[in-house]
């Protein structure tokens, strides 16, 4: 099984639609969730980071984690043209002697969102 | 505040040459990770370093692949000798403290023929 799950998709919806993304992951020690958004032939761009369970807003973007569930999401309101990319969530836990944090990746949801 | 830079965009090279990829973090930031992905595969951790210090190198896939960052400023990841399976898009990332979200550099592309 592999510690971090997610729906390649692909996923398209009409514009100003709400948008639902999703991951679920196995170690339980994970504590940081951040979803990235990946243009075409670019880097990674950081969206959201949240730390523990809960949920975290930020303008149209919503995380949410529920460890308990060990599932996390990420919704998009109103969305638009220009968020059509794809999607990754990352995780990591607190590393041996507290100073690793390297991130475990879902594979990532490809969104395109129709005009 | 400029981002992570990553130098080249693209490399092909042939089995059995060596290449190196750079990587300049943003301004300050004393953690760097190297990552990779391969075709159709997850981005993956290979290693991370707390300024000059390597933290952990678990994800370096074999002795092929040896990553400094002397004076704790840009790292260097090079690859020699290449094999095929080592094409892929590495990218490097950076963080100002451990446990911050990481910032990605645009990746480099390598392939080996």
């Amino acid at each position: 099984q592999k510690e971090v799950e997610q729906d390649p998709g692909p996923l398209s919806v009409p514009e100003g639609a709400i948008v639902s993304l999703n991951c679920t992951y196995s170690n339980s020690a994970f504590q940081y969730f951040m979803w990235y958004r990946q243009y075409s032939r670019k880097g990674p761009e950081l969206l959201m980071y949240t730390y523990s369970s809960g949920n975290k807003e930020d303008g149209r973007f919503t995380a949410q984690v529920d460890k308990s569930s060990k599932y996390i999401s990420l919704f998009i309101r109103d969305s638009q043209p220009s968020d059509s990319a794809t999607y990754l969530c990352a995780m990591s836990a607190k590393g041996s002697g507290g100073s690793n944090y390297k991130l475990t990746f879902g594979k990532g949801t490809l969104l395109t969102v129709n005009p | 505040e400029a981002g992570v830079t990553q130098f080249p965009s693209h490399s092909v090279i042939e089995k059995g040459q060596t290449v190196t990829l750079r990587c300049d973090p943003i301004s300050g930031h004393d953690n760097l990770y190297w990552y990779r992905r391969v075709m159709g595969k997850e981005i993956k951790f290979l290693l991370h370093f707390v300024k000059e210090s390597k933290q952990d190198e678990s994800g370096m896939p074999n002795n092929r692949f040896l990553a400094e960052r002397t004076g704790g400023t840009y790292s260097t990841l090079k690859v020699q000798p290449a094999e095929l399976e080592d094409s892929g898009v590495y990218f490097c990332a950076s963080s100002r403290n451990a446990g911050t979200g990481q910032f990605f550099g645009p990746g480099t592309r390598l392939t080996v023929l």
